[in-house]
């Protein structure tokens, strides 16, 4: 079952523009993580940020965590061509499993020239 | 360095056929994640090794599923008897570490059972 649902399901923006994602999810957790995927690279982790943590920043990425909205969201700055991907959002639940990720659906970004 | 290899990379099976899926993971890693992508959707946690032991299994969909890592390195996921609903893209992850935050993912087996 997916925990996380991202939205939107799908975004089209212009180069150098920004695009924002987000992400809800429903259990208590330990970390989430943003990962990308495309054709050529496969499923690429991008960021992590823990429970305790509010925001983290990595060159163009933003993230944000809110847990007692159960939500986090990614923010590209300046966007490129090379951006077009699909971005998932995975949950680590806190307690004994939290080696297991639960992904969602994913929003796929379009980033035209 | 070598990321994450999977084989074969596509692979067409007919209904009934047992197929087996291989995953090198990076060198030294000492855990190793099998997951289940289905078509637009995002990857659902298979199973988890520890070096050779394989401490979670809860996401096999069924006793067709069977996964191995018999030297805690090259592990494979073996499907029989394949079913139709089995199609889809099976991704395996290593970590350097027990349990593992970040997660390094191979670029997958396509399956396709027809």
């Amino acid at each position: 079952s997916q925990q996380g649902e991202e939205d939107p399901q799908a975004l089209s923006i212009q180069e150098g523009e920004n695009a924002t994602m987000n992400c809800s999810y429903k259990t208590s957790i330990n970390n989430l993580q943003w990962y990308r995927q495309n054709s050529g690279r496969g499923l690429v982790h991008l960021i992590l940020i823990r429970s305790n943590e509010r925001e983290k920043h990595s060159g163009r990425l933003r993230v944000t965590l809110d847990t007692s909205k159960k939500s986090s969201s990614l923010l590209i700055t300046a966007s490129r061509a090379a951006d077009t991907a699909s971005y998932f959002c995975a949950t680590a639940n806190s307690g004994g499993s939290n080696y297991k990720l639960t992904f969602g659906k994913g929003t796929l970004l379009t980033v035209n020239p | 360095g070598a990321g994450v290899s999977q084989s074969p990379r596509y692979k067409v099976a007919k209904r009934g056929q047992d197929v087996a899926l291989r995953c090198d993971p990076i060198s030294g890693h000492v855990s190793l994640f099998w997951y289940q992508q289905a078509l637009g959707q995002g990857p659902e946690f298979l199973t988890y090794f520890q070096n050779e032991a394989q401490l979670d299994k809860s996401g096999l969909p069924s006793d067709r599923f069977f996964a191995e890592r018999p030297e805690g390195s090259v592990s494979t996921l073996k499907i029989q008897r394949t079913q139709q609903e089995d199609s889809a893209v099976y991704l395996c992850a290593s970590s350097q570490q027990r349990g593992g935050e970040t997660q390094y993912f191979g670029p997958g087996t396509r399956l396709l059972v027809l």
